[in-house]
């Protein structure tokens, strides 16, 4: 029903690389969203945006960072991954329109070595 | 500030009913009810918009108790494809560029055996 893409869907990468994960979506939405989860744990909203040229930060501060030039993309970079970035990272997307559900895509699970 | 889900986690043997409560310090303006299964991405259950507001989906229905700032889900006669997490998402704010912002509550593991 989703039509909203992550990639990669694993990455393993070494201490101090820049990553850049991917997020694009093709039902036209104009809300995204950067989630941060640890296993077992909560959601946390890291970045949002609610259109084009416009990204905000989430409640949980995060050393990432967003950009959003087209509508159905919006992915997240790190410029120096550290082990305590190790986490998977959700993608999610919602109508412009107010109290509209969030399509998740299936994620990006980092690890840090 | 987070909301707070409970139980953490519960165990039913298929046909059982079950109830997860998702509490809040603040006051709601709507809730939102999701499923992940391990290893997949969250999946949509339902949105509550306004106190005393009930929903249902199947044979899985909320209710949202806005004095009370509470939401409730409720799981009648469980089936094996109930397993899962479920999270809370709470929005606080009435308006502004806040609307669309979810906090999620800690999730409730839900294990149905046959």
């Amino acid at each position: 029903e989703a039509d909203i893409y992550q990639t990669p869907r694993y990455l393993v990468i070494g201490t101090g690389k820049k990553i850049t994960l991917e997020c694009s979506q093709t039902m036209g939405h104009d809300k995204m969203y950067w989630y941060q989860q640890d296993p077992g744990m909560e959601l946390h909203l890291i970045h949002y945006s609610y259109g084009v040229n416009s990204t905000e930060k989430g409640d949980l501060s995060s050393e990432s960072t967003v950009s959003r030039i087209r509508t159905e993309h919006f992915p997240l970079t790190l410029e120096s991954a550290r082990p305590s970035h190790t986490s998977q990272y959700l993608c999610a997307s919602s109508e412009g329109a107010r109290n509209e559900k969030l399509f998740f895509g299936s994620g990006t699970q980092l690890s840090v070595l | 500030q987070q909301p707070v889900q409970s139980p953490q986690a519960v165990i039913l043997r298929e046909g059982e009913d079950a109830v997860i409560n998702c509490s809040s310090s603040k006051a709601l303006y709507s809730v939102h009810w999701y499923r992940q299964k391990h290893g997949e991405a969250p999946v949509f259950l339902m949105i509550l918009l306004k106190g005393g507001e009930q929903k249902g989906h199947e044979k899985i229905s909320a209710s949202f108790n806005e004095k009370k700032q509470q939401s409730s889900l409720y799981l009648t006669a469980s089936q094996l494809s109930y397993s899962g997490t479920y999270f809370c998402g709470t929005e606080y704010h009435a308006g502004g560029t806040s609307y669309g912002k979810l906090t999620f509550g800690q999730g409730t593991i839900l294990t149905v055996h046959p």
